[in-house]
């Protein structure tokens, strides 16, 4: 089955601790992304790479770092910077050609205690 | 900019009554506006979209009305039912520039 998959569904994190959250697609799309989603705040852009060993910032990108080193994954890190860090996380991919489709992930909600 | 205006935040009808959900954007470059659907707990999921060329395009019960020279676009759902109760995000891009999204707006059916 193709689609992205995000692990762990949930995550639960001491204040001041580093954490990574998994994201691996097997659609062989070439952008990736990374939301933040608090209630009614809508979708924010974190980080986003449109190709392998390069990203950009999204709006929200203070706290966070990524990689993007394999096409198929990419990691993000919430960092002990990030001052408000739960909430929950939803990973992206697109095709780059035809429409601008954005297929996400099922999420990670994260929670620091 | 590039931001896209969405309301209502939430939204309740009666089965079989017809939500109207709107959006308003700036960025006249854009060029792709589809709108997602998410259930709780779940990512979203795209329902329908529509590019600035046509004015209407139906889908089963969702229709996307768009009027370019307003700026604005909205998602209609006929013969609404409770497994339509999520919450719905308009979205906006150009090209295959990062997507613009909206606040979200919460519907839900009431048998």
């Amino acid at each position: 089955d193709g689609g992205i998959t995000q692990s762990p569904k949930y995550l639960f994190r001491k204040e001041g601790q580093n954490v990574t959250l998994s994201c691996e697609q097997n659609l062989n799309h070439d952008a990736m992304y990374w939301y933040r989603q608090d209630p009614g705040q809508g979708l924010r852009l974190i980080y986003y790479s449109q190709i392998v060993n390069d990203f950009q910032k999204g709006d929200i990108a203070e706290g966070y770092s990524v990689s993007r080193e394999k096409k198929e994954s990419f990691p993000l890190t919430v960092t002990s910077a990030q001052k408000n860090p739960t909430a929950f996380y939803l990973c992206a991919s697109s095709p780059r050609q035809g429409t601008n489709e954005q297929f996400f992930g099922p999420g990670t909600r994260l929670t620091v205690l | 900019q590039q931001q896209v205006k969405q309301s209502p935040q939430s939204l309740i009808v009666q089965k079989g009554g017809i939500p109207i959900i709107n959006c308003a954007y700036e960025n006249t470059a854009f060029d792709y506006f589809p709108w997602y659907q998410q259930f709780p707990g779940k990512g979203p999921a795209l329902l329908i979209a529509i590019r600035p060329d046509v004015s209407e395009k139906k889908e089963g019960r969702f229709t996307i009305s768009f009027n370019k020279s307003a700026k604005q676009f909205s998602l209609h759902i006929m013969d609404s039912q409770p497994g339509d109760s999520a919450t719905y995000f308009c979205a906006a891009s150009e090209g295959y520039q990062k997507v613009t999204f909206g606040t979200g707006t919460k519907l839900q059916v009431i048998p």
